[in-house]
């Protein structure tokens, strides 16, 4: 089945305790991305990928890190929480080729830090 | 700065009512758009695009939209709503400059009463 897996779904978690949350898509998607929602913010993007060994900054990209060393896997790390990091976290794919191709979401990472 | 426009934040309805969800972006160019719907609970999922040619698309469950180019809008419509309708429906525009970006409205909660 094609889909987008994060890890963990939940997550809780100290001030200052660095954190991965990790992501992996079966679809091979060259394009990936790292969005947080917050409520009447909608979503805003943290950081994205083109493809393999290409990152860029989002819109809200301090206090975070990503890497991008195979094409499946897009990874988000969080170096040192802060409680302002407390979101809900989407990582998603797509098919950098086509404009036609929808974004692939996966179900999410509910990230409280204390 | 280009930005997405939701113009209800929550809307409350009946079932069987007729629902309009507003959308404006702010960008001057070519732009390619899209409606998302998150169930609760859910990650996202595309609920219909547009790209060109006829500006008023179908998708899925019901939902059409009509874009409008002189109004910069992409309403959401649906002739007669169900409970099941209940959900998070988020706007997104991809101006044709942006390499596949996405700018996101903050989101509309849409709430069906049975």
């Amino acid at each position: 089945e094609a889909q987008v897996t994060q890890n963990p779904r939940y997550l809780i978690t100290v001030t200052g305790k660095k954190l991965t949350v990790t992501c992996s898509q079966n679809m091979n998607h060259e394009y990936m991305s790292w969005y947080r929602q917050d409520p009447g913010l909608g979503l805003r993007q943290i950081y994205y990928s083109m493809n393999v060994e290409v990152t860029d900054k989002g819109d809200v990209p301090e206090g975070y890190k990503v890497s991008r060393k195979e094409k499946r896997n897009f990874p988000l790390i969080l170096e040192s929480p802060s409680p302002n990091q407390t979101s809900l976290y989407f990582c998603a794919s797509k098919l950098r080729s086509s404009y036609n191709s929808p974004l692939h979401f996966g179900n999410g990472t509910r990230l409280t830090v204390t | 700065a280009q930005s997405v426009s939701q113009h209800n934040h929550h809307v409350i309805l009946s079932e069987a009512a007729s629902l309009e969800l507003g959308c404006n972006y702010s960008y001057g160019g070519t732009v390619n758009l899209f409606w998302y719907v998150q169930y609760p609970g859910q990650h996202l999922q595309l609920l219909l695009k547009y790209f060109s040619g006829d500006p008023l698309v179908k998708g899925i469950k019901g939902f059409e939209a009509e874009f409008i180019k002189s109004k910069f809008s992409f309403n959401l419509r649906k002739p007669s709503v169900q409970w099941s309708d209940t959900a998070e429906y988020f706007c997104a525009v991809n101006p044709s400059d942006s390499n596949y970006q996405l700018i996101w409205g903050a989101g509309t909660k849409l709430i069906i009463k049975p």
